[in-house]
Formats: structure tokens, C-alpha cells, sequence
């Protein structure tokens, strides 16, 4: 079975430009998260899909960010207008129903610097 | 809401020697899921343990092993017979109650030394 695949493993943009984050989860499963790490700080939640509809994004930091997970299946996270702070790791995560009760497969991540 | 804590930054151990990796969370659930992953260098994120809170047997995999103390919330990782290829960050996550997703610790960062 395939993992969660994201690409690009790596972005460098310059401040103000706007950067799309890809996601494959694993094939079947329903539940798809995206997280955040800024360096040297905890893992943070930012949204999680049921198919193709947002369950929960109240971890977005704010509307430069946007989700979309067409028909169910990829899932996209771009950021518009890219700022300094966004820079760290962007994983994206997958799992099947019910939930999380035997944790999440994660995608490799990709880092994001916005110089 | 619910945090998890894991105080020790960054820990170093010997190879072969044991090691024990602290983690605390805060719930005022009673019925929830604890785990343990490791992020090597390379980047992907492993699960390497699993908890469920209505189990007071503590769960092993290997040389991996937790210590799951539920009144006191600790949920500590012991690592026997550490190899070099266990360095890496490992990060305690709790999941449960109305949070919908997994929360995570800082991590710590553990280094095997030869």
C-alpha cells in the first residue's frame, strides 16, 4: 500500500508569493489532516477532512491559508500572499474511520522557507 | 482543552543503554488514546506505540515500551538496547473527547551515541 505522498519536499519563496502544498493520502481513507511545525515548537493542528468536506479548520491561522480536497481524494493547501511566519513544516496526514483511535499515517512533509 | 507536555528538550544516551522519555497531558477525559512517534532525520513521521487509556496493561513493541501511569496523566517511553538508528525526535500525541485530532508535544530530540 502507498503512504501519504506530499510534494514538494521543499519550497523556498521570497515573502509576498504564494506556494501549493500537495497531499495524496492513503487510498480509502476518508480522514485527511494537515499539520504544522515551526521550529523548535509543537506540532499544531490546522485542518481535517471528512471526504471531500472540512470537519474542523479552526487551527487556519488565518485566510492566506486555504484547503480544498477535490472529489475526496488529494488535498491542496496553498498560502496567499506567503509571510515570514509561515515557514516550517507542512505535513499532511491520513486515516481511516474511526478516526484517529489507531493514530494517523504521515507524509514525509514539506518545508517551507519564505525568505 | 487538552495539552500534552514533554519537558526534555533534547536527551542523549549511549548505545545499548536504556532510555526514558517523559510525557504528561492534561484531560478530563477518561476514555482517550496516547501515542508515541518518532520523526528520524529523514523526515516521515512513525508510529511507534500505541495507549489506550481503558487498558492498564502498558503497551510494548520490541525494545519500545510505555509507562502509563492514568491518574498521574504520565505516559513515559522507555527505549531498551538503544541503536544509532533510533536517534531521531519523538513526539507524544494524546486523541480523545472532543477534540477531533491528534495533539501533539514539543518533541524531544534523542541523540544514540557509539
Amino acid at each position: 500500500e502507498a503512504g501519504v505522498t506530499q510534494f514538494p519536499s521543499h519550497s523556498v519563496i521570497e515573502k509576498g508569493q504564494t506556494v501549493t502544498l500537495r497531499c495524496d493520502p492513503i487510498s480509502g481513507h476518508d480522514n485527511l489532516y494537515w499539520y504544522r511545525r515551526v521550529m523548535g515548537k509543537e506540532i499544531k493542528f490546522l485542518l481535517h477532512f471528512v471526504k471531500e468536506s472540512k470537519q474542523d479548520e479552526s487551527g487556519m491561522p488565518n485566510n492566506r491559508f486555504l484547503a480544498e480536497r477535490t472529489g475526496g481524494t488529494y488535498s491542496t493547501l496553498k498560502v496567499q500572499p506567503a509571510e515570514l511566519e509561515d515557514s516550517g513544516v507542512y505535513f499532511c496526514a491520513s486515516s481511516h474511520p474511526p478516526a484517529g483511535i489507531y493514530g494517523y499515517t504521515f507524509g514525509s512533509g514539506t518545508r517551507l522557507t519564505v525568505v | 482543552a487538552q495539552t500534552v507536555t514533554q519537558s526534555q528538550p533534547e536527551m542523549s544516551v549511549q548505545e545499548a543503554e536504556t532510555v526514558t522519555l517523559s510525557c504528561t497531558y492534561d484531560t478530563s477525559e477518561n476514555n482517550y488514546y496516547l501515542f508515541w512517534y518518532k520523526q528520524p532525520p529523514s523526515r516521515q513521521m512513525i508510529l511507534v506505540i500505541r495507549q489506550e487509556a481503558y487498558k492498564q496493561q502498558n503497551a510494548t513493541e520490541n525494545r519500545f515500551s510505555v509507562n502509563f501511569q492514568k491518574a498521574a496523566k504520565s505516559f513515559s517511553l522507555k527505549i531498551s538496547d538503544s541503536q544509532l538508528g533510533d536517534t531521531a525526535m519523538y513526539f507524544c500525541a494524546f486523541y480523545g473527547g472532543s477534540q477531533g485530532n491528534l495533539i501533539f508535544g514539543k518533541g524531544t530530540k534523542l541523540s544514540v551515541k557509539p
